[in-house]
């Protein structure tokens, strides 16, 4: 079974705090994805990688940056946290070459920031 | 603009019937299509997918009809059991060989299941 864990459920930030998501999965994947995902507005991607150390910017990527030093871990950084960037954020994972983009979900991260 | 839409928000069907699930793209691109499912406080998973070379994939309970000339897609599932309110996403891909692209999703619709 394909597992990917993300290292809180639930976090609550302070405006202004540097804050980091960590994703990991144990399939060897090499795509990783993180999106946010916000009622009304269904699941937005921030950033994905396809290698290590490699990054693309997604739909709405401001605010955030990523890093992925092992292929196993993808992590999400607000460097400033703020208010608007209240919400939950879902890593997933996919293999490549996939024939069928079937990407796997964590269970996600609720993060509040007051 | 929003490439892939799912326009009802929520849909409540009786146990037994059949659910109904709607889809419309507008990126002629996408050439693969998936569903998934999600429920409270978990991540999304993965339901039933279908290449655009097809224009049904059947899984058990769970079909799913493209049309492509219409750009519209639907998810069938009976008969519904309680088990299946959750909310669905509709996904979205143009990369059906190398998977390195994100996928587009809908809002999502939430299915209530109604005893």
């Amino acid at each position: 079974d394909v597992k990917v864990t993300q290292s809180s459920r639930y976090l609550v930030k302070r405006t202004g705090e540097k804050v980091f998501l960590e994703c990991v999965q144990d399939m060897d994947h090499e795509n990783m994805f993180w999106y946010r995902q916000d009622p009304g507005l269904g699941l937005r991607l921030i950033y994905f990688s396809y290698d290590v150390k490699m990054k693309e910017k997604g739909d709405i990527p401001e605010g955030y940056s990523v890093s992925r030093e092992k292929k196993e871990r993808f992590s999400l950084i607000l460097e400033s946290a703020s208010t608007n960037q209240t919400s939950m954020y879902l890593c997933a994972s996919s293999f490549l070459p996939s024939s069928y983009n079937e990407q796997f979900f964590g269970p996600g991260t609720r993060l509040t920031v007051l | 603009d929003q490439q892939v839409k799912q326009n009802s928000p929520s849909l409540s069907v009786q146990e037994g019937r059949i659910s109904i699930l709607n889809c419309d793209y507008t990126n002629s691109m996408f050439d693969y299509f998936l569903w998934y499912k999600k429920y409270p406080a978990e991540g999304p998973t993965f339901l039933i997918s279908i290449s655009s070379i097809k224009d049904k994939n059947e899984d058990g309970r769970f079909t799913v009809f493209l049309n492509k000339s219409a750009k519209h897609l639907s998810l069938h599932i009976v008969p519904s059991q309680p088990g299946d309110s959750a909310v669905y996403f509709c996904a979205a891909s143009a990369e059906s060989g190398g998977g390195a692209d994100g996928l587009t999703f809908g809002k999502g619709t939430h299915l209530i299941i109604q005893p």
